[in-house]
């Protein structure tokens, strides 16, 4: 199995641009999350998903950040407009309920920086 | 907001001693993980326990889970400089939010060859 894909691996931007960032998660996961990683502020979840259907995305910071999965093999966390604080490494990840249940496949992230 | 707390933040060892780390958390949990992560990589799934079970072994990691004390250690015995890495426990959100995995904030860990 290929993976968590995820892309960019690295987007330098000026504030107030828009920012896409993309996942492609292991075929027949069925969750999938998104977490922010500075040192600052460690690992943060900002939102996951069920089944393409987000569950909880109490850790999404501002309304500046949206998250969408259109279907089971794609999703999108956007950042318009961006702010240097938003810089850090973006990562995604996937979980199947069953079999391994609990684990989290990791990709190997995005790291945004916002000047 | 951050469910566990590792301890200590960074740790520096001789190869061929063991690492221990410890991670706390404040709510009730159904599962505990461990996760490696390596400079500049994604996070990698080490070990995962349950709340009804004390001790797991995998090779040389030993995990601990006392949920009276609301902690967990974990062993790594016989480091070896590859070892070298951050690690974080992760907790999920017991019976209301099995999914909702929050992540520690990590112990570096530095292996000397």
């Amino acid at each position: 199995d290929a993976g968590v894909i995820q892309s960019p691996r690295h987007e330098v931007t000026e504030m107030g641009q828009e920012v896409t960032l993309r996942c492609k998660p292991i075929s027949g996961h069925d969750y999938l999350f998104w977490y922010r990683q500075t040192m600052m502020r460690g690992l943060e979840l900002l939102i996951y998903f069920n089944n393409n259907v987000p569950i909880d995305d109490s850790g999404m910071p501002e309304d500046r950040f949206s998250a969408k999965m259109p279907n089971a093999s794609f999703s999108t966390l956007k950042i318009q407009p961006s702010e240097p604080r938003d810089s850090a490494v973006y990562f995604c990840a996937s979980s199947r309920e069953q079999g391994r249940i609990g684990e989290l496949f990791f990709g190997e992230g995005s790291r945004l920086t916002v000047l | 907001s951050q469910q566990g707390e590792e301890d200590p933040q960074a740790l520096s060892i001789q190869e061929g001693e063991n690492a221990t780390m410890n991670c706390s958390y404040k709510t009730s949990i159904n599962n505990l993980q461990w996760y490696r992560q390596n400079s500049g990589r994604g996070l990698v799934h080490l070990i995962l326990i349950r709340s009804n079970e004390r001790e797991k072994h995998s090779g040389r990691l030993r995990v601990t889970l006392d949920t009276s004390k609301k902690s967990s250690s974990l062993l790594i015995t016989a480091s070896r400089a590859a070892d070298t890495a951050s690690y974080f426990c992760a907790t999920d959100g017991g019976p209301s939010g099995t999914y909702k995995y929050i992540f520690g904030t990590g112990t570096r860990l530095k292996v000397l060859a």
